[in-house]
């Protein structure tokens, strides 16, 4: 099984609002990560989790704010967003610990954010 | 630093035919994993394929096959007997064996497919 799941599927939301997106997989991985998508863009990296520890911060605006509960959970929460922000924003995880396949990321359905 | 390049920005195939689509990656680094995702209207990124740098032997994956050139630093995807059901984007990607922020995936811009009926 290498299912990763992601709610909400769409979401919208005003400037001065506070809302937070979830990832959650059961596979035993060990890395999660949050990307930014863009239409016609390829994903763009946010942040990377290893072993529930913050280990990449690519320059993201402090509105957005990760948290990594557990090992299996990742939250993305969104505060004070600008229409800018609208995007697909994906969740991935990988098992980055010794043994076969270690690196493949594998993907969730994504949050289609509208930012108003 | 690693770059990808898929200098095709869109491909069209005839249903049932076969079609290449092509990339081409920057690195200084001997061990490293590259892959073919799928990403078709619904948004969600698919794995098609993966192959790590030290085999010789191209991966294949049913009708998804690689030819890798590790000299030439080129990663084609080969989709045999085309479906209406591959129409996508397909992005290739590098990762390096090395931990940290090494390790993380460096995409291409895509090629958007269309497959005609």
């Amino acid at each position: 099984d290498t299912e990763v799941t992601q709610t909400p599927k769409h979401l919208v939301m005003g400037m001065t609002n506070k809302k937070s997106l979830k990832c959650e997989q059961h596979m035993g991985h060990r890395a999660m990560y949050w990307y930014k998508q863009k239409a016609k863009k390829p994903p763009e990296l946010m942040f990377v989790y290893s072993y529930e520890k913050l280990s990449i911060n690519e320059s993201v605006p402090s509105r957005f704010s990760p948290e990594c509960p557990n090992s299996s959970l990742l939250n993305l929460h969104l505060h004070a967003l600008q229409p800018e922000d609208s995007a697909l924003y994906l969740c991935a995880s990988s098992q980055d610990s010794a043994g076969e396949d270690q690196e493949t990321q594998y993907f969730g359905p994504g949050t289609r954010l509208l930012v108003l | 630093a690693q770059t990808v390049t898929q200098s095709q920005p869109e491909m069209s195939v005839q249903e049932a035919e076969t079609v290449t689509l092509s990339c081409t990656y920057d690195t200084s680094e001997s061990d490293y994993y590259l892959f073919w995702y799928k990403q078709p209207p619904s948004r969600q990124m698919i794995l098609v394929i993966r192959q790590e740098a030290y085999k010789q032997q191209n991966a294949t994956e049913n009708r998804f096959s690689v030819n890798f050139q590790k000299a030439a630093k080129s990663f084609s995807l080969k989709i045999s007997d085309s479906q209406l059901g591959d129409a996508a984007m397909y992005f290739c990607a590098y990762r390096s064996a090395y931990g940290g922020s090494q390790g993380n995936l460096i995409f291409g811009k895509g090629t958007k497919l269309s497959v005609k009926p």
